[in-house]
């Protein structure tokens, strides 16, 4: 089956440092995902992003993120001046289209550790 | 209003027992398409079974079947014949099909299977 891909699976920074994670989704899909999940916990919706725009955003997405389509495969969200409590597994994922029953393929996560 | 309510946030099997994992959601939405996701203690988030609102039959893949009762507005996800691999995290999920590009998880339930 195909795979998104993420790299790296983990990343540790200083508080304040700019980190930019990267994501390749399936080649055929359309919609791009980010997702947070703290501590193993909930995961948290972070942006959907669709023909080189945000498609939605959630209130986690703040001004210090920010996403893009550099080329034609990679997907990267970006987070300006990390803090303590962006700490958290990263999830990328991407659906073909848009319908509702759409299934939702993830990555295998970055791992953010911000000290 | 959570829009998907995960009760239980853990619970124990015997090997080769049934058990089943509850999920209700909320929306006003008549399209919209509900889906179980495991997380093993190594991250990965990994697909298990899709339902539809139209959808008049409970899904079924393999030992997982979806108790659907759109009444209700519950989604529970019943794991025949537990095995030890079982062991994880079960997240249920929902796509609303109107004005919507995100997917929305509940917070969880941990599932430990028992030898």
């Amino acid at each position: 089956e195909p795979e998104v891909t993420q790299t790296p699976s983990h990343q540790v920074t200083q508080m304040g440092q700019e980190v930019i994670l990267r994501c390749v989704p399936i080649s055929n899909h359309l919609y791009f995902y980010w997702y947070r999940q703290i501590l193993g916990q909930k995961v948290e919706f972070l942006v959907s992003f669709y023909n080189n725009e945000i498609s939605e955003k959630s209130e986690i997405f703040d001004d210090q993120f920010s996403v893009e389509r550099p080329d034609g495969s990679n997907f990267t969200l970006k987070i300006r001046s990390t803090k303590l409590e962006d700490s958290a597994m990263y999830f990328c994922a991407s659906t073909r289209d848009s319908y509702y029953n759409e299934k939702l393929f993830f990555g295998s996560g970055t791992q953010l550790s911000v000290l | 209003a959570q829009k998907i309510t995960q009760t239980q946030p853990g619970m124990f099997v015997q090997e080769k027992e049934a058990v089943t994992l509850d999920c209700t959601y909320d929306t006003s939405d008549q399209s919209y398409g509900l889906f179980w996701y495991k997380q093993p203690s190594s991250g990965e988030m990994i697909f298990l079974i899709y339902q539809g609102s139209y959808d008049e039959q409970n899904a079924t893949e393999g030992r997982y079947s979806l108790n659907f009762q759109k009444a209700r507005k519950s989604a529970n996800l019943v794991i025949s014949a537990s095995q030890l691999g079982d062991s994880a995290m079960y997240f249920c999920a929902m796509r609303e099909g109107a004005g919507t590009y995100k997917y929305i998880f509940g917070t969880g339930t941990r599932l430990k299977v028992l030898a």
